[in-house]
């Protein structure tokens, strides 16, 4: 599949073991935040959002934290599987929430 | 499996050279939106239309253009093709016309490559 980047930070965890992928964002004023997983050959897949009227949210298995007062965003994943490994992407949005303006990626690789 | 469909796959073509990638969004959604994905510039949001009209620009090229049909499908246009424009290119489609929690859904992407 086609690799996404080579050089990005990767995170190398054990299987069953709880992952944290953090990100830092760059405008104050973006009012929405998303995070993306990508597989290899495949496109960004929606995981989770968050606005900026919230510090957590919760889904299936992964919780978003959002830090307003250092512009910090972090993915936490519960147990991690095999099928977790793939490259995770935040993602910031305008205040019309068009413009999708994405950090640089985290490489998440889970051993067996 | 998003629902966005984006063809083709693959693309190699040369230098100077003009293409055309076509893009379905989900059905229900108006509107489309195109990034590109190189190694060293991460992912690059392009354009935005919506229900036909442009809506957002990002850091499109002057050599690329789009447009979205009346049947609501989309095409990113590429003219005069350099060496650095070999990339993924997505594409993205929401349900409305953006905003906080319009989620946008990602296809498959078309890969790119100018020789």
């Amino acid at each position: 599949g086609e690799s996404v980047g080579l050089h990005l930070p990767t995170l190398s965890v054990q299987e069953g073991d709880n992952s944290i992928i953090n990100c830092a964002y760059s405008n104050s004023a973006s009012d929405y935040f998303i995070w993306y997983k990508q597989e290899s050959g495949k496109g960004p897949q929606f995981i989770i959002d968050i606005r900026s009227n919230m510090d957590k949210r919760q889904g299936q298995r992964v919780t978003v934290l959002l830090n307003k007062t250092v512009k910090h965003l972090s993915l936490q994943i519960a147990a991690t599987q095999p099928g977790d490994s793939a490259v995770y992407f935040c993602a910031e949005a305008d205040d019309a929430g068009n413009m999708l303006t994405f950090g640089g990626g985290t490489r998440l690789m889970v051993k067996p | 499996d998003s629902g966005v469909t984006q063809t083709p796959k693959h693309l190699i073509t040369a230098t100077g050279q003009r293409v055309t990638l076509r893009c379905s969004p989900r059905s229900g959604d108006l509107s489309v939106y195109w990034y590109q994905q190189s190694l060293d510039q991460g992912l690059q949001f392009l354009i935005q239309y919506y229900n036909g009209e442009e809506r957002a620009k990002g850091n499109i090229l002057e050599r690329f253009s789009a447009q979205q049909f009346p049947d609501l499908h989309s095409e990113l246009n590429l003219s005069s093709l350099e060496l650095g424009d070999s990339a993924l290119y997505f594409c993205a489609s929401s349900v409305a016309g953006g905003g906080t929690t319009d989620t946008q859904y990602f296809g498959p992407g078309t890969r790119l490559t100018v020789l």
